[in-house]
């Protein structure tokens, strides 16, 4: 069985410091990930897809990625409150059917 | 723009009804999935599927079926809804990972069902 853990959390960061999920992988043969961000009462929308090791940079955001350890991290840097939200971290796993972990929440505190 | 739509973004049902859920995609994706998603428990897949009228089961395909008659439109049923049915469903559409893509998946707005 596939699984990607994430710690529920919250996780709650001043305004301004840097956020960072982490999320733990159990397929070797995961190639991709995904980070999600939920807002309350809203739907998954797609904020980083990374498939090499290594860091990838979008604005505030980097993904990093380490397959020998079998962890995907999402730093925010600079963070503001209305990055307060749910953070999923998926796999397509080489399936049709993505495994997601079960997201950790952030509260950003002005 | 992608764009996953669903019939409705709140539902009131009543136990023993039969419910349907209705989603629409339009960026022609071979993927289409349903989901709910409760407190605490993350999204549990429902069901599933790759191609018109095929459908493979998910985690929790107990107490509910799907249609999937046309490759845009994939439906959900609640055959007769129960209160613990109670919960956010989420519709989801992707090309494959692979050469199609990343399988990124993009989500419908969701449909919150309360069956009292």
């Amino acid at each position: 069985q596939k699984e990607v853990e994430q710690n529920s959390g919250p996780l709650s960061v001043p305004e301004g410091a840097i956020a960072s999920l982490n999320c733990t992988y159990s397929d070797r043969g995961s190639q991709s990930f995904f980070w999600y961000r939920q807002y309350s009462g809203k739907s998954p929308e797609l904020i980083m897809f990374i498939y090499s090791n290594g860091d990838k940079e979008d604005g505030r955001f980097t993904a990093q990625l380490n397959k020998a350890s079998q962890y995907v991290s999402l730093l925010i840097r600079d963070s503001q409150p209305s990055d307060s939200a749910t953070y999923l971290c998926a796999t397509p796993g080489g399936s049709y059917i993505p495994t997601f972990g079960r997201g950790t929440s952030l509260i950003v505190h002005p | 723009d992608v764009k996953v739509t669903q019939s409705s973004r709140y539902l009131v049902k009543r136990t023993g009804e039969k419910v349907f859920l209705e989603c629409v995609q339009d960026m022609d994706h071979e993927n289409m999935f349903w989901y709910r998603q409760d407190p605490g428990l993350g999204l549990r897949l429902i069901y599933f599927s790759y191609d018109v009228k095929m459908k493979e089961k998910g985690d929790i395909p107990e107490g509910y079926s799907v249609s999937r008659e046309k490759k845009e439109r994939f439906s959900l049923i609640l055959e007769s809804a129960s209160t613990n049915q109670t919960s956010m469903y989420l519709c989801a559409s992707s090309f494959p990972a692979g050469t199609s893509g990343t399988g990124e998946q993009f989500f419908g707005p969701g449909t919150r069902l309360t069956v009292l």
